[in-house]
Parts: C-alpha cells; structure tokens; sequence
C-alpha cells in the first residue's frame, strides 16, 4: 500500500519559520493535503495542493511540492503559540474507491 | 451549521462488550470514514463508505463492523472481538470536488 513518512516533533521559537516535511510513495495522487489538529479534537483542513503545482501560498502558509522526489513541505510564517498542534501530511490513494493515506503526524511545539 | 456530529465524546467499557459509536452528517457527503488513532502512530483506516449501502474494509477491519443505511449516518461498533479497542475514534466525510476531509470532534473509548 501506499506510504506517508513525516518526522514526529519540531519545535521552533515564537516568531521563526517553521517548516514541516514529508515523503509520499502514490506518483498518481491529484491532491496533496495538510491538516491540523488541536489537542482532543479531530483534524481540519489546513490547506492543499494540486499534484501539477509547485507551491501554494496561502497567508502565512507555503506549500512546496516536489514530485520528482515525492517531497511536500510545509511552511508556517511567524509561528505563533497557537500553531502548536500536529500537522498531518495526507495523500489520496485510489484503489476502486478514494481513501486519504495519512502520515504520522509532526508535533510542532512553540516556545514563547 | 453544517458538519460531523459524532457521539458519545467519552465512552467506557467492560471487556467482552460491544459498543456502538455514532457518526452522522449534514453536508450531502456521500463518502464517510472511520479512522482509529493511537499515540504516535496516525491515522489509520477501519472502514470507508463511497455510496449508501454500501463499505469497504480498511487496513484495520478487524473486530469492527459498519452500517450505511441511510446517506448521513454510518454508526461505527467496536466488537469484543477486536483486541486492543482502546482509542481515539474519528468519523470522517469527504468532498467530492477536492477530496478534503471533514472530521467529527472524535470518540474515546477507554476498555476496563
């Protein structure tokens, strides 16, 4: 089956960059996805992208894919105490029917 | 408001019970998920529905059974046969256009 790797924890100072990182093994995916969640709770879409683009930027968020490596990237500006939560990195595979493949999940702590 | 409603939020049982944990939604999706997470492994897929009356099993089926009866609801139970049941449980519905992923506030079910 298909695979979603994603290093477990970053942590980063209030105010720097963050960037999370992610290797998917589906070359057919048509999206890629980013989804956040907050302690307890379930996840929510944080933004996603087309497999022909090569970055997105959305507010603070960047994207950067790069399918030559199966390599997605995601970029928070000014990181702030409330970005702390897990990103998810998420892929859909087809297989006679859409199922999103998730990774690990990254934990980002913020330290003020 | 439009959304996943899943319910109970807590729910505790004895070894060798079933239960049921309930998912239903209002935004006309008709792809619904059940995913299990545990700590630092993801998400993982127990069973999809693409289409009313009927599901798929996922890559952790076992000692789990679904309905889909009618297009808003997809009720997960959890069987004394499934091994480890303690977990958080997420429901999940999908867009049709982009394939993103609308979660419910999540289930956890703690076995005694």
């Amino acid at each position: 089956g298909e695979d979603v790797e994603q290093s477990l924890f970053l942590s980063v100072r209030e105010g720097d960059s963050s960037v999370i990182n992610c290797t998917y093994t589906d070359s057919s995916s048509t999206y890629l996805y980013w989804y956040k969640q907050e302690p307890g709770a379930g996840l929510q879409l944080l933004t996603y992208i087309f497999s022909n683009m090569d970055m997105k930027q959305d507010q603070r968020l960047t994207v950067l894919l790069n399918k030559k490596d199966k390599h997605l990237s995601l970029r928070i500006a000014d990181t702030q105490t409330g970005d702390s939560a897990i990103y998810f990195c998420a892929e859909i595979e087809n297989t006679g029917g859409f199922k999103t493949i998730f990774g690990a999940g990254t934990r980002l702590f913020v330290k003020a | 408001d439009g959304g996943i409603t899943q319910s109970p939020k807590y729910l505790f049982r004895k070894e060798g019970q079933n239960v049921t944990l309930s998912c239903e939604q209002n935004l006309n999706h008709d792809a619904m998920y059940w995913y299990r997470q545990d700590p630092g492994q993801g998400l993982r897929l127990i069973y999809y529905s693409q289409i009313v009356n009927d599901f798929q099993k996922g890559d952790i089926a076992e000692g789990y059974s679904v309905s889909r009866e009618k297009k808003e609801s997809f009720p997960l139970t959890v069987t004394s046969a499934q091994k480890n049941p303690t977990a958080f449980y997420l429901c999940a519905s999908a867009a049709a256009n982009t394939g993103e992923l609308f979660f419910g506030e999540g289930s956890r079910l703690t076995v005694l």
